[in-house]
């Protein structure tokens, strides 16, 4: 699967806008790209996830670049919490049965009153 | 959405023990299931692919015969910590991948294993 590189950490004020940016210029053709979060001391949750288009749904949008070298993760009105590790993931989407799935530091955001 | 149930929450043991952790498809059939450990303030570390019916595989450095893995059928798999030691205190989280539509990975709440 293709690295990623994210922020280590960001701060949003609440009810602003949070974009979270995601690097990953070695995405192949057949990858997408997915992003989960994790609040303290739960395990990882769904977020969105695209391919080439952009994708929005009832948590938030994803913006994927043309060349889709990298995206950015859009919460249209962060609130305290959406405080949580942030976690950009690029896989092949294929039915196998060793896709695995590796995650890398993630962006901590915090979201603040 | 898919719900992922991992049981216990939280297990505190004496060392030398073994703990046993539950992880169940509540609403699927996951053929794959992950198992992840993480310690504070760290990401998340792969352990293992669990696929139903066979032996798991392990990541690189993780010893198979202290994590036994058991995917015995389409909706459970188990780790068990065998002899357990203050060192293998962490969270562990298990994920069951949905095959159907673009394979979201679903994962439980997570075990929050501590070794006394």
């Amino acid at each position: 699967d293709a690295k990623t590189t994210q922020p280590t950490s960001m701060d949003c004020a609440e009810g602003r806008a949070a974009n979270l940016p995601c690097n990953h210029s070695t995405i192949s053709g057949n990858e997408y790209v997915y992003w989960y979060r994790q609040i303290h001391s739960q395990g990882p949750q769904y977020i969105i996830h695209g391919l080439k288009n952009n994708e929005t749904n009832e948590m938030a949008s994803l913006i994927i670049t043309e060349d889709r070298k990298s995206s950015t993760l859009i919460l249209p009105h962060a609130t305290l919490r959406d405080t949580a590790v942030y976690y950009c993931i690029v896989r092949v989407s294929i039915k196998t049965s060793y896709d695995k799935v590796i995650f890398g530091p993630g962006t901590s955001l915090s979201v603040i009153p | 959405g898919a719900v992922v149930s991992q049981h216990p929450s939280r297990v505190i043991c004496k060392s030398g023990t073994s703990v046993k952790i539950e992880c169940r498809s509540l609403d699927f059939q996951a053929t794959t299931m992950f198992w992840y450990r993480q310690f504070p303030k760290q990401s998340l570390m792969l352990m293992a692919t669990s696929n139903e019916g066979s032996k798991a595989t392990y990541e690189q450095g993780v010893e198979k015969d202290k994590f036994l893995i058991n995917h015995a059928s389409l909706t459970l798999s188990t780790l068990t910590v065998t002899s357990a030691h203050p060192e293998d205190s962490s969270f562990y989280i298990c994920s069951a991948r949905d095959v159907i539509g673009h394979e979201k990975l679903f994962f439980g709440s997570g075990t929050q294993l501590s070794v006394l």
